[in-house]
């Protein structure tokens, strides 16, 4: 039973460069969430989703973008990386909103 | 403006003994109260979860306890293993946006 699964697990770009971090699921929920983690913080909400077609801002979406296509996948996309967007990105799900969160492991992005 | 906090960055403590993690919100609308465990390189895991109609709920060597006139959540571990050591985050459903809100996480170091 895979759950959550990211790829990469870690990446190095450079300021200007874009790139899309995968996610999926085998779980068949709806409710699909990509959160930042920085040093000392807690998880910052990116984007969400409620289903596919449908996706919303969460607190911090600014330089980034997602689509949400099929029930399983839920990318996100960082078009002209910054440094500020050096962090630990991960994505979870939820059967409904209320319900706990399934987190995969992580992707840890520099932007140098 | 942080919602949720968590005031302790770090906690040591002996094994055999609790360990009480803290928590304050500031919003007395929220209603349901999750904590997360995270170990390094992987991401968070359920852990235990509290609905505000209650003031505690156990779950093995794992209780939770919810203060609502304080607006406080704690987190106790007894007895405390050298297997508990990870990062604790607390968050909190906020049914008037629909998203959880996580606190900033407190490091649990259990020294054998």
């Amino acid at each position: 039973n895979a759950g959550v699964t990211q790829t990469p697990k870690f990446r190095i770009l450079k300021i200007g460069q874009s790139m899309t971090l995968q996610c999926t699921q085998d779980m068949n929920h709806n409710y699909m969430y990509w959160y930042r983690q920085d040093p000392g913080m807690g998880l910052k909400l990116i984007y969400y989703s409620v289903g596919a077609g449908i996706t919303d801002k969460g607190e911090v979406p600014n330089g980034y973008n997602v689509s949400r296509s099929t029930t399983e996948d839920f990318p996100l996309r960082l078009e002209l990386a910054a440094p500020s967007q050096t962090s630990v990105y991960f994505c979870a799900s939820a059967r409904d909103r209320r319900e706990k969160l399934f987190f995969g492991s992580g992707t840890q992005l520099s932007v140098l | 403006d942080q919602q949720v906090k968590q005031n302790s960055p770090s906690l040591s403590v002996q094994e055999g003994r609790i360990s009480i993690l803290n928590c304050d919100y500031t919003n007395s609308m929220f209603d349901y109260f999750l904590w997360y465990k995270k170990y390094p390189a992987e991401g968070p895991t359920f852990l235990i979860s509290i609905s505000s109609i209650k003031d505690k709920n156990e779950d093995g060597r794992f209780t939770v306890f919810l203060n609502k006139s304080a607006k406080h959540l704690s987190l106790h571990i007894v007895p405390s293993q050298p297997g508990d050591s990870a990062v604790y985050f607390c968050a909190v459903f906020s049914g008037n946006t629909g998203k959880l809100i996580f606190g900033q996480g407190t490091t649990l170091q259990v020294k054998p």
